[in-house]
């Protein structure tokens, strides 16, 4: 059955660093999307992307985030100069369209110290 | 945006029961859906279910457009049912913009 795929599964950065989070998307969907959930809180939404431009973002989503699809299977999402508070659990999904099922990757967990 | 509460927020059963875990929309959505957390932190798809009835296995889940609700049941619990399961409705845009209610933490003892 086809599934999100991302890597890593896990990474810790130094404060101030930038971080590559990549995914997979499912090889037919065109929508693709990034949750962020806070340990112990809710999944919350980043961004949608579709036909290579954001589509929405969030008010969590700043200048400190970006999003790209360099080639026709990655999509991945940058964080630019990480804080300690970036850390939680980052998970990629994607769709055939923007009104049907998400499926989600089983998630980056990122840690800044 | 839409608001999403979830009840109860955590439930403690034996194995063997049945339960029932409910989630409210403050308005109408055209995307529902349904998800189990497990302990390693992965988001599993439970059910696409903006309205109508569904069933797989041992859970089932409803959604009643017009009244803005859905139910998901879980009959004869196992261990394995442990976890937190989240519903996230999409109220239009048609981007997709998954807004998750905080949860149900759910512990099934043996």
């Amino acid at each position: 059955e086809p599934e999100v795929t991302q890597t890593p599964s896990h990474q810790v950065t130094q404060m101030g660093q930038e971080v590559i989070l990549r995914c997979v998307p499912i090889s037919n969907h065109l929508y693709f999307y990034w949750y962020r959930q806070i340990l112990g809180q809710k999944v919350e939404f980043l961004v949608s992307f579709y036909n290579n431009e954001i589509s929405e973002k969030s008010e969590i989503f700043d200048d400190q985030f970006s999003v790209e699809r360099p080639d026709g299977s990655n999509f991945t999402l940058k964080i630019r100069s990480t804080k300690l508070e970036d850390s939680a659990m980052y998970f990629c999904a994607s769709s055939v369209s923007g009104t049907t099922e998400a499926f989600f990757g089983q998630g980056t967990r990122l840690t800044v110290v | 945006g839409i608001q999403v509460e979830q009840s109860p927020p955590d439930l403690i059963l034996q194995e063997g029961a049945n339960s029932t875990l409910r989630c409210n929309f403050s308005d109408s959505v055209n995307n529902l859906q349904w998800f189990h957390q497990n302990p390693w932190g992965q988001l599993i798809n439970l059910f696409y279910i903006p309205s109508g009835t569904k069933q797989n296995g041992r859970l089932s889940a409803t959604t009643v457009a017009t009244e803005r609700y859905s139910l998901l049941y879980i009959s004869s619990s196992q261990t394995t049912d442990s976890g937190v399961y989240f519903c996230a409705g999409d109220s239009g845009g048609g981007y997709n913009k998954l807004i998750f209610g905080a949860g149900t933490r759910l512990a099934v003892h043996p």
